[in-house]
């Protein structure tokens, strides 16, 4: 398989605190993104980082992008309780087009 | 508003029985994808449309079928043969199949056996 394998599972932090989840990848990609679920719902994407570029910023949320390592990072700063949901990167292998393919996911609580 | 709708929420399938999954969107979007998710794995891609009247499977696609017969539609079937078919349903689209582009997501459908 192909699949992204994030890193932790499960995180548990309290509001205010940073949290980070990492993301590991097996072939060269295209672009990697973020993206967010909350429980029984759908998916929302956060953001897109190309192969080419290795750290990109999105209002709290700062992701970097390590090519030669094939791995990838999601910062999410000064948390809020609103924050809690499950985090996937996903890939778009080259060769692969627009197909995406998930990782497991990080479950991140974010505790008052 | 625009998006994409995924109907219904819930849905319950009896031994031997294909039963269909709606996704519908207005966002004028060229491609369009059904994922299954399984508890801790993650999404899996089953099939995948990017213009209408044609489609490609994806990592899962046995025992399921799909129709592309207007753009803004992509209904999937999961049939009989699909001997595990209980999971959580999501439907995407992007404007199109190129490399860097998002996925817009419905709200999916579970899907249960009785």
């Amino acid at each position: 398989s192909q699949q992204g394998e994030e890193d932790p599972q499960a995180l548990s932090i309290q509001e205010g605190e940073n949290a980070t989840m990492n993301c590991s990848y097996k072939t060269s990609i295209n672009n990697l993104q973020w993206y967010r679920q909350n429980s029984g719902r759908g998916l929302v994407h956060l953001i897109l980082i190309r192969s080419n570029e290795r750290e990109k910023h999105s209002g709290r949320l700062r992701v970097t992008l390590d090519t030669s390592k094939k791995s990838s990072s999601l910062l999410i700063t000064a948390s809020r309780a609103a924050d809690t949901a499950s985090y996937f990167c996903a890939t778009a292998f080259t060769g692969g087009g627009n197909k995406l393919t998930f990782g497991t996911g990080t479950q991140l609580k974010v505790e008052l | 508003d625009g998006g994409i709708t995924q109907s219904p929420k819930y849905l319950f399938r009896k031994e031997g029985q294909n039963v269909t999954l709606s996704c519908e969107q207005n966002l004028n979007h060229d491609a369009m994808y059904w994922y299954r998710q399984d508890p801790g794995q993650g999404l899996r891609l089953i099939y995948y449309s990017q213009i209408v009247n044609d489609f490609q499977k994806g990592d899962i696609a046995e025992g399921y079928s799909v129709s592309r017969e207007k753009k803004e539609s992509f209904p999937l079937t999961v049939t009989s043969a699909q001997k595990n078919p209980t999971a959580f349903y999501l439907c995407a689209s992007s404007i199109q199949t190129g490399v860097n582009e998002k996925l817009f997501f419905g709200s999916g459908t579970q899907l249960s056996v009785l």
